[in-house]
């Protein structure tokens, strides 16, 4: 079984806050992701990385920021927060090659 | 640019119906298809994972099908039970020059009544 864990499980903030999303993964995962997902509405890649000191943008990648520096760690900034970040956001990680995605159990956030 | 389709988005059916969902997607250059299953308000559970040279995957009462020159993937549920009420979506890995990036699908939502 996958150990990818997010928090906070929830999170309301006002807007123009800042904040931040952790994700950490204890398999050794050289590959991580963020992606954004409103309900009943496909994943939407945000940000990935294919190991430490390396981040590349998705395709929702403009009002947010991340950073490797640790293997088993990837969170993600907002650094203001508006109402349109209201979201659930999701982060996956996999082995390399071509192994599979395993998934947190994701933050919902709303912006108030 | 690819994308992936899945139909139908909605299944309501009773206890013991055999399920088929499908996937399509655009660009048939794929490495990997994966299919999950999302809980409500819950992060995404691998369910299988059928690699380009694949035909097919199988797991318990699970069965997903890969066509690569038709653009599409088939996950069987045999014998469906309340418990498999989730959201059903597929994933399909493209990339070039040494990415490796998912696209998804938005989903079948499945409610297996008692």
């Amino acid at each position: 079984e996958a150990d990818i864990y997010q928090t906070p499980r929830y999170l309301v903030i006002g807007t123009g806050k800042k904040i931040t999303l952790e994700c950490s993964q204890t398999m050794g995962h050289d590959k991580m992701y963020w992606y954004q997902q409103d309900p009943g509405m496909e994943l939407h890649l945000i940000h990935y990385s294919y190991g430490v000191n390396s981040t590349e943008k998705g395709d929702l990648s403009s009002e947010s920021t991340v950073s490797r520096i640790r293997t088993e760690h990837f969170p993600l900034t907002l650094e203001s927060a508006r109402p349109s970040h209201t979201s659930q956001y999701l982060c996956a990680s996999s082995r390399g090659g071509f192994s599979p995605l395993h998934f947190g159990n994701g933050t919902r956030l709303t912006v108030t | 640019k690819q994308e992936v389709t899945q139909i139908p988005a909605a299944l309501s059916v009773p206890e013991g119906e055999n399920l088929v969902l499908n996937c399509s997607f655009t660009d048939s250059a794929i490495y990997n298809l994966q299919w999950f299953r999302q809980d409500p308000g819950k992060g995404l559970t691998s369910l299988l994972l059928i690699q380009s040279s694949q035909r097919e995957q199988t797991s318990g009462r699970l069965n997903a099908s890969l066509d690569k020159s038709s653009g599409r993937s088939t996950l069987y549920i045999a014998a469906s039970q309340p418990g498999d009420s989730a959201t059903y979506l597929c994933a399909v890995y493209a990339g070039s020059g040494g990415s490796y990036i998912p696209t998804f699908g938005r989903g079948t939502s499945l409610i297996v009544h008692p």
